[in-house]
Protein backbone atom coordinates (compact mmCIF):
# COMPACT_ATOMS: atom_id res chain seq x y z
CA UNK A 1 0.00 0.00 0.00
CA UNK A 2 0.75 3.19 -1.04
CA UNK A 3 1.80 5.25 2.17
CA UNK A 4 2.68 9.44 3.47
CA UNK A 5 4.97 11.20 5.81
CA UNK A 6 3.95 14.52 6.90
CA UNK A 7 5.69 16.67 9.15
CA UNK A 8 3.55 16.38 12.62
CA UNK A 9 3.49 19.78 13.01
CA UNK A 10 3.53 23.65 11.50
CA UNK A 11 3.45 27.42 12.32
CA UNK A 12 2.38 29.80 10.10
CA UNK A 13 1.53 34.01 10.12
CA UNK A 14 -1.97 34.71 9.43
CA UNK A 15 -2.30 36.13 6.05
CA UNK A 16 0.92 34.19 4.71
CA UNK A 17 0.81 31.13 2.24
CA UNK A 18 1.20 27.84 4.29
CA UNK A 19 2.61 25.27 2.38
CA UNK A 20 1.90 21.57 3.45
CA UNK A 21 4.62 19.06 2.26
CA UNK A 22 3.89 15.52 1.68
CA UNK A 23 6.10 12.79 0.84
CA UNK A 24 4.62 10.08 -1.13
CA UNK A 25 7.21 7.68 -2.82
CA UNK A 26 5.80 4.54 -3.03
CA UNK A 27 2.71 5.41 -5.49
CA UNK A 28 1.73 4.55 -7.94
CA UNK A 29 0.42 5.23 -12.02
CA UNK A 30 -2.85 5.58 -11.36
CA UNK A 31 -3.39 6.41 -7.57
CA UNK A 32 -4.64 9.99 -6.66
CA UNK A 33 -3.43 12.21 -3.99
CA UNK A 34 -6.13 13.73 -1.57
CA UNK A 35 -5.88 16.60 0.96
CA UNK A 36 -8.28 16.62 3.48
CA UNK A 37 -8.66 18.65 6.91
CA UNK A 38 -9.98 18.21 10.25
CA UNK A 39 -10.44 20.77 12.41
CA UNK A 40 -10.86 19.91 16.34
CA UNK A 41 -12.56 16.70 15.68
CA UNK A 42 -15.49 17.30 13.62
CA UNK A 43 -15.58 14.70 10.23
CA UNK A 44 -12.56 15.33 7.82
CA UNK A 45 -13.41 18.07 5.08
CA UNK A 46 -12.24 17.96 1.61
CA UNK A 47 -9.74 19.90 0.59
CA UNK A 48 -8.44 18.99 -2.71
CA UNK A 49 -7.39 15.89 -4.73
CA UNK A 50 -4.89 15.10 -8.04
CA UNK A 51 -2.68 12.71 -10.40
CA UNK A 52 0.41 14.34 -11.71
CA UNK A 53 -0.94 18.22 -13.19
CA UNK A 54 -1.14 20.96 -10.26
CA UNK A 55 -4.82 22.16 -9.22
CA UNK A 56 -6.37 25.15 -7.83
CA UNK A 57 -9.70 25.41 -6.44
CA UNK A 58 -11.66 28.16 -4.17
CA UNK A 59 -9.72 26.79 -0.45
CA UNK A 60 -6.45 26.03 -1.70
CA UNK A 61 -3.44 24.86 -4.81
CA UNK A 62 -2.12 21.34 -5.30
CA UNK A 63 1.71 21.04 -6.04
CA UNK A 64 2.48 17.78 -7.58
CA UNK A 65 6.14 16.90 -8.86
CA UNK A 66 6.77 15.52 -12.26
CA UNK A 67 7.90 12.28 -10.57
CA UNK A 68 4.50 12.16 -8.12
CA UNK A 69 6.67 11.33 -5.21
CA UNK A 70 5.77 14.13 -3.19
CA UNK A 71 3.38 17.31 -3.24
CA UNK A 72 2.49 20.25 -1.83
CA UNK A 73 -0.41 22.05 -0.33
CA UNK A 74 -0.77 25.27 -0.62
CA UNK A 75 -3.16 27.75 1.16
CA UNK A 76 -2.09 31.75 -0.18
CA UNK A 77 -3.54 33.52 2.93
CA UNK A 78 -4.13 31.34 6.11
CA UNK A 79 -6.64 32.37 8.61
CA UNK A 80 -7.32 31.51 12.44
CA UNK A 81 -9.72 29.24 10.57
CA UNK A 82 -7.22 27.36 8.39
CA UNK A 83 -5.65 25.84 12.02
CA UNK A 84 -5.95 21.90 11.77
CA UNK A 85 -4.74 18.88 11.28
CA UNK A 86 -4.27 18.06 7.59
CA UNK A 87 -4.15 14.78 6.08
CA UNK A 88 -2.53 13.58 2.97
CA UNK A 89 -3.94 10.61 1.48
CA UNK A 90 -3.12 8.22 -1.46
CA UNK A 91 -6.13 6.27 -2.16
CA UNK A 92 -5.60 2.11 -2.86
CA UNK A 93 -6.99 -0.21 -4.88
CA UNK A 94 -9.22 -3.11 -3.44
CA UNK A 95 -10.12 -6.19 -5.06
CA UNK A 96 -13.95 -5.28 -4.96
CA UNK A 97 -14.57 -2.39 -7.02
CA UNK A 98 -13.66 0.38 -5.13
CA UNK A 99 -10.76 2.47 -3.15
CA UNK A 100 -9.87 3.12 0.18
CA UNK A 101 -7.89 5.64 2.18
CA UNK A 102 -4.83 5.26 3.81
CA UNK A 103 -4.60 7.96 6.84
CA UNK A 104 -1.46 9.03 8.10
CA UNK A 105 -1.27 10.99 11.53
CA UNK A 106 -1.37 14.33 9.72
CA UNK A 107 0.13 17.84 10.04
CA UNK A 108 -1.23 20.14 12.62
CA UNK A 109 -0.93 23.41 11.35
CA UNK A 110 -1.06 26.46 13.62
CA UNK A 111 -1.97 29.52 12.25
CA UNK A 112 -0.66 32.48 14.22
CA UNK A 113 -2.26 36.02 14.95
CA UNK B 1 -28.27 19.46 1.68
CA UNK B 2 -27.65 17.33 4.99
CA UNK B 3 -24.68 15.22 3.00
CA UNK B 4 -23.67 12.45 5.35
CA UNK B 5 -25.72 12.31 8.86
CA UNK B 6 -24.53 9.82 11.78
CA UNK B 7 -26.65 9.30 14.52
CA UNK B 8 -26.25 9.45 17.83
CA UNK B 9 -23.51 11.67 18.35
CA UNK B 10 -22.40 10.60 21.43
CA UNK B 11 -22.84 7.18 23.36
CA UNK B 12 -22.06 5.58 26.72
CA UNK B 13 -21.99 1.84 26.73
CA UNK B 14 -20.98 -0.58 29.81
CA UNK B 15 -18.46 -3.94 28.55
CA UNK B 16 -20.71 -6.45 26.70
CA UNK B 17 -23.19 -4.53 25.81
CA UNK B 18 -24.41 -3.87 22.24
CA UNK B 19 -24.95 -1.34 19.93
CA UNK B 20 -25.35 0.28 16.47
CA UNK B 21 -24.22 3.21 14.90
CA UNK B 22 -26.21 4.76 11.82
CA UNK B 23 -25.31 6.26 8.72
CA UNK B 24 -27.14 7.91 6.30
CA UNK B 25 -26.14 9.97 3.19
CA UNK B 26 -28.49 11.67 0.56
CA UNK B 27 -25.99 12.23 -2.02
CA UNK B 28 -26.99 8.78 -3.95
CA UNK B 29 -23.43 7.53 -3.68
CA UNK B 30 -22.35 4.00 -4.18
CA UNK B 31 -19.55 3.67 -2.01
CA UNK B 32 -19.74 4.28 1.97
CA UNK B 33 -17.00 3.60 4.61
CA UNK B 34 -16.71 3.28 8.60
CA UNK B 35 -13.70 4.47 10.60
CA UNK B 36 -12.26 4.64 13.71
CA UNK B 37 -10.29 7.22 15.22
CA UNK B 38 -8.76 7.39 18.37
CA UNK B 39 -6.88 10.21 20.25
CA UNK B 40 -3.73 11.99 18.54
CA UNK B 41 -4.20 9.21 15.80
CA UNK B 42 -5.32 9.22 11.09
CA UNK B 43 -8.59 7.26 11.01
CA UNK B 44 -8.32 3.38 10.33
CA UNK B 45 -10.95 1.89 7.90
CA UNK B 46 -13.01 -0.62 9.76
CA UNK B 47 -15.40 -2.01 7.15
CA UNK B 48 -16.76 -0.42 3.58
CA UNK B 49 -19.50 -0.81 0.69
CA UNK B 50 -18.57 -0.59 -2.71
CA UNK B 51 -22.29 -0.66 -3.61
CA UNK B 52 -25.60 -1.71 -2.68
CA UNK B 53 -25.62 -5.95 -1.44
CA UNK B 54 -21.53 -5.76 -1.05
CA UNK B 55 -19.62 -5.12 2.40
CA UNK B 56 -15.93 -5.79 2.99
CA UNK B 57 -13.20 -5.53 5.64
CA UNK B 58 -10.74 -3.01 6.12
CA UNK B 59 -7.61 -2.70 8.24
CA UNK B 60 -9.50 -3.27 12.13
CA UNK B 61 -12.83 -5.37 11.38
CA UNK B 62 -12.61 -7.30 14.48
CA UNK B 63 -15.51 -6.60 17.22
CA UNK B 64 -17.72 -5.25 14.34
CA UNK B 65 -20.47 -5.96 11.70
CA UNK B 66 -22.00 -4.15 9.05
CA UNK B 67 -24.84 -3.65 6.87
CA UNK B 68 -25.79 -1.94 3.75
CA UNK B 69 -29.63 -1.85 4.53
CA UNK B 70 -29.92 0.23 1.12
CA UNK B 71 -27.96 2.77 -1.11
CA UNK B 72 -28.79 5.47 1.38
CA UNK B 73 -27.66 3.99 4.48
CA UNK B 74 -24.77 1.45 6.49
CA UNK B 75 -25.01 0.54 10.06
CA UNK B 76 -21.92 -0.33 12.50
CA UNK B 77 -22.82 -2.93 15.08
CA UNK B 78 -20.97 -3.59 17.90
CA UNK B 79 -22.35 -6.80 19.05
CA UNK B 80 -20.53 -6.99 22.85
CA UNK B 81 -19.02 -4.03 23.16
CA UNK B 82 -15.77 -3.98 24.42
CA UNK B 83 -13.33 -0.55 26.40
CA UNK B 84 -10.95 -0.57 23.35
CA UNK B 85 -13.77 0.41 21.17
CA UNK B 86 -14.20 3.61 22.18
CA UNK B 87 -13.25 5.94 19.89
CA UNK B 88 -14.75 8.48 17.52
CA UNK B 89 -16.08 6.50 14.52
CA UNK B 90 -16.88 8.28 11.47
CA UNK B 91 -18.90 7.29 8.22
CA UNK B 92 -18.17 8.40 4.55
CA UNK B 93 -19.73 8.00 1.45
CA UNK B 94 -18.14 8.44 -1.98
CA UNK B 95 -19.82 8.96 -5.67
CA UNK B 96 -19.08 7.94 -9.05
CA UNK B 97 -19.04 4.43 -10.24
CA UNK B 98 -16.36 1.89 -8.87
CA UNK B 99 -12.63 3.51 -10.02
CA UNK B 100 -14.09 6.89 -10.11
CA UNK B 101 -11.86 9.73 -8.47
CA UNK B 102 -14.48 11.51 -6.65
CA UNK B 103 -13.36 12.30 -2.95
CA UNK B 104 -14.98 10.71 -0.11
CA UNK B 105 -17.31 12.96 2.02
CA UNK B 106 -17.72 12.42 6.27
CA UNK B 107 -20.27 12.70 8.65
CA UNK B 108 -19.84 14.42 11.71
CA UNK B 109 -18.88 11.49 13.52
CA UNK B 110 -20.46 9.43 16.46
CA UNK B 111 -18.32 9.80 19.95
CA UNK B 112 -18.28 6.34 22.02
CA UNK B 113 -17.34 5.53 25.20
CA UNK B 114 -17.26 2.01 26.63
CA UNK B 115 -17.03 1.68 30.40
Amino acid sequence: DAKTTQPPSMDCAEGRAANLPCNHSTISGNEYVYWYRQIHSQGPQYIIHGLKNNETNEMASLIITEDRKSSTLILPHATLRDTAVYYCIVRVASSTGTYKYIFGTGTRLKVLA
Amino acid sequence: NAGVTQTPKFQVLKTGQSMTLQCAQDMNHNSMYWYRQDPGMGLRLIYYSASEGTTDKGEVPNGYNVSRLNKREFSLRLESAAPSQTSVYFCASRGGLFYSNQPQHFGDGTRLSIL
